[in-house]
């Protein structure tokens, strides 16, 4: 079946640091959405892209899709303490009605 | 806040009990989707429902049963509970049925689930 992976699987930086987490599908995917959640808390929708090489960014953070649609990547520049928590990247199978396969996901922890 | 109702927070329960896990997604939302997360395992997709139809399936064990009613809310059962079902199941809605293009995914708050 599909896999979805993420590295890496933790990440430690320092406050101001940049960071990044990449994905990689086992299949093309149609469309890939990344969430973040903090610690304690539930998975929270962050974006979704669906064009091969679409960029989007959210003020500090940008977000790729690969050219074959079956990688991405997450980047946020100058990380801030609220920035904590782990990233994952979500996307569906072919012709598998509407389920989202979770990769891994990073958890970014951030030192001040 | 979400908008998707998550009952109860905290279930503790012995092994070889059954309980129901209950969700109320957000208004306007016909897809439930549940999940199963645990440290070693991340996010693993059990099943979605659509509009009362169960539309997609992952890997659920033959001892988790789900299903969807008129009034969308969605119910979880889990019997025969082992040590290894401890986890943490969160429920998700979205407006539509996914496919080609998937709408985003509202989580709960989840249900922390121990079995002693």
């Amino acid at each position: 079946g599909q896999q979805v992976m993420q590295i890496p699987q933790y990440q430690h930086v320092q406050e101001g640091e940049d960071f990044t987490t990449y994905c990689n599908s086992s299949t093309t995917l149609s469309n890939i959405q990344w969430y973040k959640q903090r610690p304690g808390g539930h998975p929270v929708f962050l974006i979704q892209l669906v064009k091969s090489g679409e960029v989007k960014k959210q003020k500090r953070l940008t977000f790729q899709f690969g050219e074959a649609k079956k990688n991405s990547s997450l980047h946020i520049t100058a990380t801030q303490t609220t920035d904590v928590g782990t990233y994952f990247c979500a996307g569906p199978p072919f012709n598998q009605g509407g389920k989202l396969i979770f990769g891994q996901g990073t958890e970014l922890s951030v030192k001040p | 806040d979400s908008g998707v109702t998550q009952t109860p927070k905290h279930l503790i329960t012995a092994t070889g009990q059954r309980v129901t896990l209950r969700c109320s997604p957000r208004s306007g939302d016909l897809s439930v989707y549940w999940y199963q997360q645990s440290l070693d395992q991340g996010l693993q997709f059990l099943i979605q429902y659509y509009n009362g139809e169960e539309r997609a399936k992952g890997n659920i064990l033959e001892r988790f049963s789900a299903q969807q009613f008129p009034d969308l809310h969605s119910e979880l059962n889990l019997s025969s509970l082992e040590l290894g079902d401890s986890a943490l199941y969160f429920c998700a809605s979205s407006v539509g049925a996914g496919g080609s293009y998937n709408s985003p995914l509202h989580f709960g708050n989840g249900t922390r689930l121990t079995v002693t």
